[in-house]
């Protein structure tokens, strides 16, 4: 059974305080992705990775970084959280073709 | 105006109904569609992809794209309450999942 894990199902983290979220695939899949969603915007992409080491900026970069370290690991780090990174952030992975398997999620509160 | 519209919904249907979701779009260029179930508090799981226009039918699922309306739809034969759930179109216009642009959602109930 495929798996996308993150370790987090909920978290509340207080303004200014620098967050990790880790994100675990055991699919051996190259690509990674970042997203957060939000209502009535849906999912939008934060940051992705095609390979170990590699990063690709997606929509909405601000405020956030990452890090790829291993394979089956993709950490979204948020440097100084702020209210407004108040979310649901999903991490995802996928093949060679287009599908891709999701993660279960993180809400994520800041206060 | 978004790349991708959705109605959020909620749909509301009983037990059994046919159900239609929809998604517009507006770039002529997108010629993979997807669609996406979401239970609460999970992550999306993808339930149906299409490439180009056409139908392609799973089961009780069958998805529909017509490229010279930029419309697709889903739709579920004989509803079940295990049915209810967000869905989610995605639709990109090459291969790289990267690339995908998602609708916000349809919440769809079905009540027994």
């Amino acid at each position: 059974d495929v798996k996308v894990t993150q370790s987090s199902r909920y978290l509340v983290k207080r303004t200014g305080e620098k967050v990790f979220l880790e994100c675990v695939q055991d699919m051996d899949h190259e690509n990674m992705f970042w997203y957060r969603q939000d209502p009535g915007l849906g999912l939008r992409l934060i940051y992705f990775s095609y390979d170990v080491k590699m990063k690709e900026k997606g929509d909405i970069p601000e405020g956030y970084s990452v890090s790829r370290e291993k394979k089956e690991r993709f950490s979204l780090i948020l440097e100084s959280a702020s209210t407004n990174q108040t979310s649901m952030y999903l991490c995802a992975s996928c093949g060679p073709n287009t599908e891709a398997f999701f993660g279960q999620g993180t809400r994520l509160t800041v206060v | 105006q978004k790349e991708v519209e959705q109605d959020p919904g909620p749909l509301s249907v009983p037990e059994g109904a046919i159900v239609s979701l929809n998604c517009t779009y507006s770039n002529s260029a997108f010629q993979y569609f997807m669609w996406y179930r979401q239970y609460s508090r999970k992550g999306p799981e993808l339930l149906m992809y299409t490439y180009s226009s056409g139908n392609k039918e799973d089961g009780r699922f069958t998805a529909q794209v017509d490229k010279s309306s930029k419309y697709i739809s889903l739709f579920i034969r004989d509803s079940q309450p295990s049915d209810s759930a967000t869905y989610l179109c995605a639709m990109s216009s090459n291969t790289g999942f990267q690339k995908l642009v998602f609708g916000t959602g349809t919440r769809l109930l079905v009540s027994p």
